[in-house]
C-alpha cells in the first residue's frame, strides 16, 4: 500500500461544474495535508492546508478531511479551464516535518 | 520577494561528468529538501537537511550528495551522473518550528543525462 494514493485520473469535468478530487494517506498519527497544483513542466504550488477535521473553505477551493477515514479531499467549485493541472496530495506523515507526495490527479476542464 | 532559487533551469550533460545544481532560499528556514519528480512515480525525496551541517538521505539518496554549510544554500551534486538520474528536480524549503507549513518549492532544474 503506497504512503498517499490518489487517482491518476485524467478527471474531466465541465466548465462551471464542481470537481472533487481524493486522496487517502496510510499514517494514523498524520497531522498536516497539503494540496498543490502542478501545471505541465512547472513547481508545484500550494493551494490549500487543512489540520482538523472537518472542510476549510478558501475561495472556489474546499479542502476536507477525515482523520479517522485517513481520507482527505479538494474540492474546486465553478471549475475553470485554468484549473487544468496536476493536483497533488502531501501528507507530513507521522508528525514530521518531510512531504509524502501521492503521484496527482491530472484534472481536465473542458470548455 | 519569498523566494527558493534553483539554477540552472535546463541541464544537458554526458554520463560521468560532475555536476552541481544551485538551490537557495531567502526565508530563513531550516529545512530544505531535494526531490525528482519521475512519470507516474511522483515526486521523491532524494535528501533534506534540517538545519546547517544536518544533512540526511530521502527516499531515494543513491547517486546524490549534498551539502549544507549555510542556512540559504543546499547544493545537489551528482559525482557521476547516469541516464537513470535524468529527471526533473525540485528544491524546496520550509520553517522546521512550523509543522503545519507547507514547502516552497523552486522553479525546478530538468536534467538530461545522455
Amino acid at each position: 500500500q503506497k504512503e498517499v494514493e490518489q487517482n491518476s485520473g485524467p478527471l474531466s469535468v465541465p466548465e462551471g461544474a464542481i470537481a472533487s478530487l481524493n486522496c487517502t494517506y496510510s499514517d494514523r498519527v498524520s497531522q498536516s495535508f497539503f494540496w498543490y497544483r502542478q501545471y505541465s513542466g512547472k513547481s508545484p504550488e500550494l493551494i490549500m492546508s487543512i489540520y482538523s477535521n472537518g472542510d476549510k473553505e478558501d475561495g472556489r477551493f474546499t479542502a476536507q478531511l477525515n482523520k479517522a477515514s485517513q481520507y482527505v479531499s479538494l474540492l474546486i467549485r465553478d471549475s475553470q479551464p485554468s484549473d487544468s493541472a496536476t493536483y497533488l496530495c502531501a501528507v507530513k506523515l507521522g508528525g514530521g516535518n518531510k512531504l509524502t507526495f501521492g503521484t496527482g490527479t491530472q484534472l481536465k476542464v473542458e470548455l | 520577494e519569498a523566494q527558493v532559487t534553483q539554477n540552472p533551469r535546463y541541464l544537458i550533460t554526458v554520463t560521468g561528468k560532475k555536476l552541481t545544481v544551485t538551490c537557495s532560499q531567502n526565508m530563513n528556514h531550516e529545512y530544505m529538501s531535494w526531490y525528482r519528480q519521475d512519470p507516474g512515480l511522483g515526486l521523491r525525496q532524494i535528501y533534506y537537511s534540517m538545519n546547517v551541517e544536518a544533512t540526511d538521505k530521502g527516499d531515494v539518496p543513491e547517486g546524490y550528495k549534498v551539502s549544507r554549510k549555510e542556512k540559504r544554500n543546499f547544493p545537489l551534486i551528482l559525482e557521476s551522473p547516469s541516464p537513470n538520474q535524468t529527471s526533473l528536480y525540485f528544491c524546496a524549503s520550509s520553517p522546521m518550528t512550523r509543522t503545519n507549513y507547507g514547502y516552497t518549492f523552486g522553479s525546478g532544474t530538468r536534467l538530461t543525462v545522455v
